[in-house]
């Protein structure tokens, strides 16, 4: 039973470009939230997905956006990348946009933007 | 909004021991859940341990267990009996309310054992 698939695992990126990160939920899962963690700190709330909508949303700029497939798989887009997008970019996926149960995380994405 | 806090940066433990990671939140929510992951190496957030706020009892997992104090709104782990793949980052994370969907997370606790 696979876990949440990310790719790629690193991604080094110039300032200005644009990058899009994929995302494959564990099995059974329906529901994609991204994350963006900062070297040292927790993991911030980017957007959640569900039924291929986007669901809630946490403080970042419509630089970044994102897409559901039917198949339940996501990605993360970013558009004019800044040196500050520069992070480990985490996909959780779980069974329903409530987390009771809990997220399912992935190994992320390392992106350096220079 | 909701807050987390971890206040303890660093902390470190000989294996075998028992050692407590402290995490408090602020939340105007009745109805929500708390969780513990582990962050290792290899960057993947492993879930150790949840608590849903309506629960009165503590939450634990072999050697995991938590103490949650809902009035004083803390949330500690306590790991017992401290192996060598215990050590990790460990974030507290609060999940509930109109936020239901997504996870706010603390700034971590690096955990070191010491053999």
């Amino acid at each position: 039973d696979a876990g949440v698939t990310q790719s790629p695992t690193h991604l080094i990126k110039t300032r200005g470009q644009q990058v899009t990160l994929r995302c494959s939920p564990k099995s059974g899962h329906d529901t994609v939230s991204w994350y963006q963690q900062a070297l040292g700190q927790g993991p911030q709330f980017i957007f959640q997905y569900y039924e291929e909508e986007e669901r809630q949303r946490g403080n970042f700029p419509d630089r970044f956006s994102g897409h559901q497939f039917p198949n339940y798989s996501s990605e993360l887009n970013v558009n004019a990348l800044l040196l500050g997008d520069s992070a480990l970019y985490l996909c959780a996926s779980s069974w329903g946009p409530g987390t009771g149960r809990g997220y399912t995380f992935g190994s992320g994405t390392r992106l350096t933007v220079v | 909004a909701q807050t987390v806090t971890q206040s303890q940066p660093e902390m470190s433990v000989q294996e075998a021991e028992t050692v407590t990671l402290s995490c408090t939140y602020d939340t105007s929510e009745s109805d929500y859940y708390l969780f513990w992951y582990k962050q290792p190496p290899s960057r993947q957030m492993i879930l150790v341990i949840r608590q849903e706020a309506y629960k009165q009892q503590n939450a634990t997992e072999n050697r995991f267990s938590v103490n949650f104090q809902k009035a004083a709104k803390s949330f500690s782990l306590k790991i017992s009996d401290s192996q060598l793949g215990d050590a990790a980052m460990y974030f507290c994370a609060f999940a509930g309310g109109t936020s239901y969907g997504k996870l706010t997370f603390g700034q971590g606790t690096i955990l070191t054992v010491h053999p």
